[in-house]
């Protein structure tokens, strides 16, 4: 069965903080990745894809390790507003047709 | 930005009753997704559509449940005869590229309450 896996957290760290997340994926053949934010009961939204040279948006940065099937997301410098679930999404290709799986995702809470 | 946009945004049903959720995706993609996530569950995939026609189903997606594309806009998924366990979250996404990279956005989502 192919799985994609996360701590399901919570990470809990005080505003200021670094916090680095890690996904792992059990299918070698896949070939897109990204990372979602998701908010209570609210849709996911896209935080940024990861590519395999890592790639760095602001605070965040994601790496790619095709060898071991792991990515990970680094959050520098925490605002209480990262508060959230953070989803690994894994896709590959299929018949011309992209199919995302998801993690659980990983709980991040921010406080003051 | 344009967004895909779900209603209703609750729908309460009966067991056993029909229901079709709605959709509206992204005009110019041409991939559409339906999900489901169980409240404190993971988001699960049901279903892929494009070219009018299903490219991918989970072993989730089984006879209770189709999706149409009845006018070139809207994509809607039906379920039969809904069960207790059908409640959840249903996100409908569809597809586009940037920069070569395949993203999919999501809409806000249809809560399924069935009582």
């Amino acid at each position: 069965r192919k799985e994609v896996e996360q701590d399901p957290g919570p990470f809990n760290v005080p505003e200021g903080a670094t916090v680095a997340f890690n996904c792992t994926y059990s299918n070698s053949a896949s070939q897109s990745f990204f990372w979602y934010r998701q908010d209570c009961r609210k849709e996911p939204k896209l935080l940024m894809s990861v590519y395999s040279s890592g790639n760095e948006d602001g605070r965040f940065t994601a790496q790619l390790n095709r060898a071991s099937q792991y990515i990970s997301l680094l959050i520098r410098d925490s605002k209480l507003s990262d508060s959230a679930t953070y989803l690994c999404v894994v896709s590959q290709a299929s018949g011309g047709s992209y199919i995302p799986t998801f993690g659980r995702g990983t709980s991040l809470i921010v406080h003051p | 930005e344009p967004e895909v946009t779900q209603t209703p945004s609750h729908q309460v049903t009966q067991m056993g009753q029909e229901v079709i959720l709605r959709c509206v995706p992204i005009s110019n993609h041409l991939y559409f997704y339906w999900y489901r996530q169980i409240l404190g569950q993971k988001v699960e995939f049901l279903v892929s559509f494009y070219n009018n026609e299903i490219s991918e189903k989970s072993e989730i997606f089984d006879d209770q449940f189709s999706v149409e594309r009845p006018d070139g806009s809207n994509f809607t998924l039906k379920i039969r005869s809904t069960k207790l366990e059908d409640s959840a979250m249903y996100f409908c996404a569809s597809m586009g590229q940037i920069d070569a990279k395949t993203i999919q956005y999501f809409g806000a989502g249809t809560r399924l309450s069935v009582l």
